[in-house]
């Protein structure tokens, strides 16, 4: 597809449920990000994928959370036990590098949207 | 570490005039970009507008500008002639240059200021 696809949309589950989110990034973006967006707040860095270098994992709230992604192409994040204040959106984007600050934009998935009740 | 504050929760608009959305950043890179996107209730992030810090001149795209004031560290976003589809939530956004300390890997993003521009 044209942009980043997220899916699913929206997850409804119990807590203490396990669910994936996945992510299929623009073709030919290197770079990836998942970012956390609670209800009328900013977005959260969770981990970032860069071609086939180790991820970045500072921002992933606790060991509940895991992404993984293979080479250059979809990535799953995984959040095992989940909890009520694990209800957020998930966001994905890519980017085609990320070497620079003067790089483009990175470009957005509609997220899913995770409910745990 | 980098810090993105967006002080304003809400701002009204009437239409057609122009707002102003604040933005500060702080940040210890000597370069870095700076974004502004909007976010609308469907919830997709839509960029807008991109000023590098070394950039002699304000950006523009169209109807938005930034008014970029370095020695303040202020990365306001200038609307114009608001229209009705102007209203969503938009994010002031920074990245670095240090790939050491990660702050040229992401994003990170101020808190949002929800605009709604009246009729």
């Amino acid at each position: 597809g044209a942009g980043v696809s997220q899916s699913p949309s929206n997850k409804v589950t119990e807590k203490g449920k396990d669910v994936e989110l996945r992510c299929d990034p623009i073709s030919g973006h290197t770079a990836l990000y998942w970012y956390r967006q609670r209800l009328g707040q900013g977005l959260e860095f969770l981990i970032y994928f860069q071609g086939n270098s180790a991820p970045d994992k500072s921002g992933l709230p606790s060991d509940r959370f895991s992404a993984e992604r293979t080479g250059e192409s979809v990535s799953t994040l995984t959040i095992q036990r989940t909890q009520q204040e694990d209800s957020a959106v998930y966001l994905c984007a890519s980017s085609p590098t990320t070497l620079a600050a003067n790089t483009g934009e990175l470009f957005f998935g509609e997220g899913s949207r995770l409910t745990v009740l | 570490a980098q810090k993105i504050t967006q002080t304003q929760p809400g701002m009204f608009v009437q239409e057609k005039e122009a707002v102003t959305l604040d933005c500060t950043y702080d940040t210890s890179d000597p370069s870095y970009g700076l974004f502004w996107y909007k976010q609308p209730s469907s919830g997709e992030m839509i960029f807008l507008i991109y000023q590098g810090s070394y950039d002699q001149q304000n950006a523009t795209e169209g109807r938005y500008s930034l008014n970029f004031q370095k020695a303040r560290k202020s990365a306001n976003l200038v609307i114009s002639a608001s229209q009705l589809g102007d209203s969503a939530m938009y994010f002031c956004a920074m990245r670095g240059t240090q790939i050491s300390s990660g702050s040229a890997r992401q994003l990170t993003f101020g808190s949002g200021t929800q605009l709604t521009v009246l009729p």
